[in-house]
């Protein structure tokens, strides 16, 4: 049973506008939320994390969002550029547990 | 600082046969876990070592099987190959001390194909 789930397997965003990459996860205990970027050939590279005690995180062009109560989180990318067109994962765990649940990811293109 | 570095990059086994993945953690990381990577999917978790011991598994049978040496680096162990088994093999280290809160720094990935 996936217990995250990205919804969306590709996006595309022209370059400057906002990318917005949606995650909703099931398990109510999840407590710490990733993102990751995924190029080919390349392992996931950590972008911006968030635990439930928040509702917004910001690292410079990358804004998480979480909506407890309906178990969404979403990845805000203002501006887009084409250096961004990658796999995006979002994966939560419990705090105190030892493993991430990943959703299968969406592919964004940001178009020059 | 060194990176999470993997070996061998790509191998190709055939049904039947043993490997054994290898995993240099990134300097300082006491923890580190293996994920599965299927085409088109995300990573699932195989499992952790924390201080040399298992410490957590995901779905996954007895005959993948792993160790984390006294340096913090770990091998993983798959035998009895399926044709299931072809996917990326990622390892991850962190400074969690066997909990998962804290980010995760994956290597480069082990592409196993099994024929």
């Amino acid at each position: 049973d996936q217990q995250v789930k990205q919804n969306s397997p590709s996006l595309s965003v022209q370059e400057g506008r906002i990318s917005i990459l949606n995650c909703d996860y099931t398990n109510s205990m999840f407590d710490y939320f990733l993102w990751y970027k995924k190029y080919p050939a390349e392992g996931p590279t950590f972008l911006i994390s968030i635990s439930s005690i928040k509702d917004k995180n910001e690292d410079g062009r990358f804004t998480v969002f979480l909506n407890k109560s309906a178990k969404h989180l979403s990845l805000h990318i203002v501006p887009s550029q084409p250096g961004d067109s990658a796999v995006y994962f979002c994966a939560a765990s419990e705090w105190t547990g030892n493993q991430f649940y990943f959703g299968t990811g969406t592919s964004l293109t940001v178009i020059p | 600082e060194t990176g999470v570095t993997q070996s061998p990059t790509h191998l190709i086994k055939t049904r039947g046969q043993q490997v054994t993945l290898r995993c240099s953690s990134q300097s300082g990381h006491n923890t580190v876990s293996w994920y599965q990577q299927a085409l088109g999917q995300g990573p699932q978790f195989i499992f952790q070592y924390y201080r040399e011991e298992e410490n957590g598994r995901g779905n996954f049978p007895p005959r993948f099987s792993g160790l984390q040496f006294p340096n913090y680096s770990s091998e993983l162990n798959v035998n009895a190959l399926e044709l299931d088994d072809s996917a990326l093999y990622l390892c991850a280290s962190s400074l969690a001390g066997g909990r998962a809160g804290g980010e995760l720094f994956f290597g480069e990935g082990s592409r196993l194909t099994v024929l």
